[in-house]
């Protein structure tokens, strides 16, 4: 049974970078029939797609965000990664990692998600 | 305002059956995408109830189905129990976005 942790900073000042990273156990992040992706939930907001990566490196962003994310991953520790540039109060979220079988599908396993708090 | 838009609430007495509904368009049901609904508890992560519009993951109860038709689809949850008590959520694909989305969620209520 796959397992998602996410890690990185509760609190980044405004017009910093977001910096998260999940770790993958009970499998590798090369298994050729996921997607690693990443979503967020404002507090009492709903979901909002970030963006997802095969472990290949080919990477599927949300345009809303695209200029501003980066997404990547490394197969020799079994992690994937979230950078976000120039955040303001409106990054404030839960930020969950997931799988996908299909970036257009359904997210399957889910980390217990981070929150993250945009405040100086 | 999320594209595809769901009920803020629904409620229903323990025993009985309730759909929620998520309403899309020609951009992402219409084009033929997908469904999925998840499943939401307080301060939990998402676990997904349907996939592909009616297939249920491993562990999922046959009491929980879905369906999608034209540009709308539903959750049907029979046999409400307590601990149904959630935020259900749907999610497919736009291609007018480019973007996977999400319904805004929809607050289900044993009675």
């Amino acid at each position: 049974q796959l397992h998602l942790q996410e890690s990185g900073p509760g609190l980044v000042k405004p017009s910093e970078t977001l910096s998260l990273t999940c770790t993958v156990s009970g499998g590798s992040i090369s298994r050729s029939s996921y997607y690693w992706g990443w979503n967020r939930q404002p507090p009492g907001k709903g979901l909002e797609w970030l963006g997802s990566i095969y472990y290949s490196g080919n990477v599927y962003q949300n345009p809303s965000l695209k200029s501003r994310v980066t997404i990547s991953v490394d197969t020799s520790k079994n992690q994937f990664s979230l950078k976000l540039n120039s955040v303001t109060a409106e990054d404030t979220a839960v930020y969950y990692c997931a799988t996908e079988v299909t970036v257009t599908g359904g997210r399957d396993h889910w980390g217990q998600g981070t929150l993250v708090t945009v405040s100086s | 305002q999320s594209v595809l838009t769901q009920p803020p609430s629904v409620s229903g007495a323990p025993g009985q059956r309730v759909t929620i509904s998520c309403t899309g368009s020609s951009s992402n049901f219409g084009s033929g995408y997908s469904v999925q609904w998840y499943q939401q508890l307080p301060g939990v992560a998402p676990k997904l109830l349907i996939f592909g519009n009616g297939s249920r993951p491993s562990g999922v109860p046959d009491r929980f189905s879905g369906s999608k038709f034209g540009t709308s689809a539903s959750l049907a949850i029979s046999g409400l129990q307590a601990d149904d008590e959630a935020d259900y959520l749907c999610q497919s694909y736009d291609n007018r976005l480019n973007s996977v989305i999400f319904g805004g969620g929809t607050k289900l209520s044993v009675l």
